[in-house]
């Protein structure tokens, strides 16, 4: 079945170090891909997404291209900040109305030190 | 903007108790799911719902009901507690692709 495979964690970094989140995917058809993000005691929100091949997600200067070449889906950003510290999600949805195939990695922690 | 609002935000039950959690979201959403995240797995659907009347399974309903009643509400019943459940469980309702998720529920089983 379709799934998501991302990066183990933790991940620590340095204020304005530039952070790569590795994500993989696999699955049958076109799916839409997904970055969450979940800061300490809140539920996820939408970072980005990417609804077909060769399209870039952006939002808050992180920035993720949707590979369908390496099916990867992979996060990044410059110039980290300590306010970027969270846990991130990649995830996939191969419908469209119906998010009963959503699928989620496992998520990657990410702690920026000042 | 309230979105989607969870309670309790903690619970700590025995095994065999029972419980429902409550979810109800203000943003006239069709589509609800519930989610448990647990370390290293990332987030698994229990049970969803794509409207008032209609719910069905996810990858782990098994030891959770769900029913939805009204377009605002999707409560998730745990009827006989168990260990394995102790989890952080997320409500959440979509439009299109985009999920909102509620804050969450930190639930543990003795």
């Amino acid at each position: 079945g379709d799934s998501v495979t991302q990066m183990e964690g933790p991940v620590t970094l340095s204020e304005e170090a530039f952070l790569t989140i590795n994500c993989t995917y696999t699955a049958t058809g076109y799916p839409s891909l997904f970055w969450y993000v979940q800061y300490p005691g809140e539920g996820l929100q939408l970072l980005l997404k990417a609804t077909k091949a060769d399209d870039k997600g952006s939002n808050k200067g992180f920035e993720a291209t949707y590979r369908k070449e390496t099916t990867s889906f992979h996060l990044e950003k410059g110039s980290v900040q300590v306010s970027d510290s969270a846990v991130y999600f990649c995830a996939l949805s191969a419908g469209y109305l119906n998010n009963n195939d959503m699928r989620f990695g496992a998520g990657t922690r990410l702690t920026v030190k000042p | 903007n309230a979105g989607v609002t969870q309670t309790p935000k903690f619970q700590v039950l025995k095994t065999g108790q029972s419980m429902t959690l409550q979810c109800a979201q203000d943003m006239n959403h069709e589509y609800m799911s519930w989610y448990r995240q647990d370390p290293g797995m990332g987030l698994r659907l229990i049970h969803y719902s794509v409207g008032a009347g209609i719910t069905d399974q996810g990858e782990v309903p098994n030891g959770y009901n769900v029913s939805r009643s009204t377009t605002e509400d999707f409560p998730l019943r745990l009827l006989s507690a168990a260990p394995s459940q102790t989890s952080v469980y997320f409500c959440a309702s979509s439009y299109g692709e985009k999920l909102f998720f509620g804050s969450g529920t930190q639930l543990s089983v003795l």
